[in-house]
């Protein structure tokens, strides 16, 4: 596609209930990545595919998220058993190149989720 | 460890004026990329301005600009000729290999007319 696509833009769910976002980058781009922006806050890094590499999880904050890159395209980042603490905009991006001259990653519109 | 400082939490310009938004950073690693991203109250992240860490010179793009100042560990934002489309958040961030973008707290831009 023309750019990065995260469905859905928004997620209202309950407390304690599992959920999954999905991210669909750049045809062709090899690297992607997810992010979470809490309310006013910097951009947290959570985990990192690149090609068929095995991701890096590093920024993952428990074990309750979990996230998959089939095909070497679209990700899904899973949320179980969320908490109210899990509220906030989750951001994915893709870039082409992985080091070297780096013209930025392009990053989705987010998908904002509230937990109640 | 990599850190990016951005050490002011708000900013206000006159329109038409230059501003001036502070980053500094930390590594040990002699290659790395700097970035700057805008973030419109929308909620994208608009990828402004790159700086790699053995460019020679500041990179430019249009009305941005990155003064670097390498043995100072800063990479601050120079917007020339503020305009009120410039009033959002801005983020300072690091690439080390290209792996993942390490990013500062952010500083918000506000323009006054």
């Amino acid at each position: 596609g023309a750019g990065v696509s995260q469905s859905p833009s928004n997620k209202v769910t309950e407390k304690g209930k599992d959920v999954e976002l999905r991210c669909d980058p750049i045809s062709g781009h090899t690297a992607l990545y997810w992010y979470r922006q809490s309310l006013g806050q910097g951009l947290e890094f959570l985990i990192y595919f690149q090609g068929n590499s095995a991701p890096d999880k590093s920024g993952l904050p428990s074990d309750r998220f979990s996230a998959e890159r089939t095909g070497g395209s679209v990700s899904t980042l899973t949320i179980q058993r969320t908490q109210q603490e899990d509220s906030a905009v989750y951001l994915c991006a893709s870039s082409l190149v992985v080091g070297g001259p780096n013209y930025g990653y392009t990053f989705g519109s987010g998908t904002r989720l509230t937990v109640v | 460890a990599q850190k990016i400082t951005q050490t002011q939490p708000g900013m206000f310009v006159q329109e038409k004026e230059a501003v001036t938004l502070d980053c500094t950073y930390d590594t040990s690693d002699p290659s790395y990329g700097l970035f700057w991203y805008k973030q419109p109250s929308s909620g994208e992240m608009i990828f402004l301005i790159y700086q790699g860490s053995y460019d020679q010179q500041n990179a430019t793009e249009g009305r941005y600009s990155l003064n670097f100042q390498k043995a100072r560990k800063s990479a601050n934002l120079v917007i020339s000729a503020s305009q009120l489309g410039d009033s959002a958040m801005y983020f300072c961030a690091m690439s080390l290999g290209g792996n993942k973008l390490v990013f500062g707290a952010g500083t918000i831009l506000r323009v006054k007319s």
